[in-house]
């Protein structure tokens, strides 16, 4: 199986900061990445798919990028709504894996 | 609008059985692939199974393979999971998920149902 491994398990910032999450794939998985927001009690929400597409209505500030193992989810400029936790996930495979999850949290 | 509503969650002992379903509702079930995914209580989340549209391709996590059932019935729009030999580790928050496109993102979840495994 592909294993994947997001970092920093948790991030401690405030509003207007620039985030940066990381998640590393075992093998190479192409673009073949989404990354998904969940907040206490909520199922999770696409925002990036296929490692650099917006899911539509997601606002601009998230971005992702990479390809093959390594891989970036940034928020340009962290607001309220924003904090919560942020899983990673590889689609290379029927088996699809997340990432432990990056839970951001103010600082 | 897309909706996904889990039900048959609740309270088993170890070695006991359950099954969940989840009714789909706002678009043509038989078209798209789906999935089971699960959160145990404070923890991350945990791929556990996956349907194509039609049935005749189904994978498991390794954790459940053997235990677990997942199944399809597109007249009745319905997902399920059958869950037998039960253990601790399988209580969780259990979604299930609805594929973009085949083995791809999951684009629509449903609220969850809650599976405690306890004696």
């Amino acid at each position: 199986d592909i294993q994947m491994t997001q970092s920093p398990p948790t991030l401690s910032a405030s509003v207007g900061d620039r985030v940066t999450i990381t998640c590393r794939a075992s093998q190479s998985i192409s673009s073949w990445l989404a990354w998904y927001q969940q907040k206490p009690g909520k199922a999770p929400k696409v925002l990036i798919y296929k490692a650099s597409s917006l899911e539509s209505g997601v606002p601009s500030r998230f971005s992702g990028s990479g390809s093959g193992t390594e891989f970036t989810l940034t928020i340009s400029s962290l607001q309220p709504d924003d904090f919560a936790t942020y899983y990673c996930q590889q689609y290379n495979t029927y088996s699809r894996t997340f990432g432990q999850g990056t839970n951001v949290e103010s600082k | 609008e897309v909706q996904l509503v889990e039900s048959g969650g609740g309270l088993v002992q170890p070695g006991g059985s359950l099954r969940l379903s989840c009714a789909a509702s706002g678009f043509t079930f038989s078209s798209y692939s789906m999935n089971w995914v699960r959160q145990a209580p404070g923890k991350g989340l945990e791929w556990v199974s996956y349907i194509s549209s039609s049935s005749s391709i189904i994978y498991y996590a390794d954790s459940v393979k053997g235990r677990f059932t997942i199944s399809r019935d597109n007249a009745k729009n319905s997902l399920y999971l059958q869950m037998n030999s039960l253990r601790d580790e399988d209580t969780a928050v259990y979604y299930c998920a609805r594929d973009w496109q085949p083995v791809h993102h999951f684009d629509s979840w449903g609220q969850g149902t809650l599976v405690t495994v306890s004696s």
